[in-house]
């Protein structure tokens, strides 16, 4: 089983659509969760970091589920902008820093 | 102010070429990594500095060598690269290497864009 993994898509949605992207992690003891968003061709940037009470930032809602080791990030409302591709990203404690990278899920957004 | 700045944001080399690309922050972070991104794929690390100490090789090619001057800046110094070496090189930065949370969280910088002939 891949450490981290995602539904790569392409999710073409309408403007104004609700998506979910879903990932699933291998290693139980990880400790922090994030998504990431990344732009053609840009360095990924940090979307929101995902708790296990579940956290929202704008039309933007992230959750964690440590029983099922998923992570979940749902977007309302998409915008034209939010076309990117969207890295779920796992740290496990004492791993020096190691980020594990989901493969990414593609999001396009269309009018 | 979450910013890595790197340079240079675009570099073409021959295979004979010697070249550095470096990584700059003024967070106080005291963990800074590179990574190598391939067109559609995921970032892929490289090396991790914990407090200007090498802590991670992941098992990376010799030409690939790392260097930490002081707690701001971290350079990669490239000899006899490979075309297929050419990729997006990326560094990150975060407060601390091992801590839970947000004290974890990697700042990217915009990446060099490496081209080997």
């Amino acid at each position: 089983r891949k450490e981290v993994e995602q539904d790569p898509g392409p999710f073409n949605v309408p403007e104004g659509a609700t998506v979910a992207f879903n990932c699933t992690y291998s290693n139980s003891a990880s400790q922090s969760f994030f998504w990431y968003r990344q732009d053609c061709r840009k360095e990924p940037k940090l979307l929101m970091s995902v708790y296990s009470s579940g956290n929202e930032d704008g039309r933007f809602t992230a959750q964690l589920n440590r029983a099922s080791q998923y992570i979940s990030l749902l977007i309302r409302d998409s915008k034209l902008s939010d076309s990117a591709t969207y890295l779920c990203v796992v740290n496990s404690r004492g791993s020096q820093g190691n980020l594990i990278f989901g493969k990414g899920t593609k999001l396009s957004v269309k009018p | 102010d979450t910013e890595v700045t790197q340079t240079p944001k675009h570099l073409v080399m021959g295979m004979t070429n010697k070249k550095s690309l470096k990584c700059e922050q003024h967070m106080g972070h005291r963990a800074m990594y590179w990574y190598k991104q391939k067109a559609k794929k995921p970032p892929e690390l490289m090396f991790v500095y914990s407090y200007e100490k090498l802590s991670i090789n992941e098992s990376v090619p010799s030409r690939f060598s790392p260097e930490c001057p002081n707690s701001s800046l971290l350079n990669l110094h490239l000899h006899a690269l490979q075309p297929e070496d050419s990729a997006l090189y990326l560094c990150a930065s975060s407060q601390d290497p091992v801590g839970a949370g947000a004290k974890n969280i990697q700042y990217f910088g915009a990446g060099t864009r490496l081209s080997v002939l």
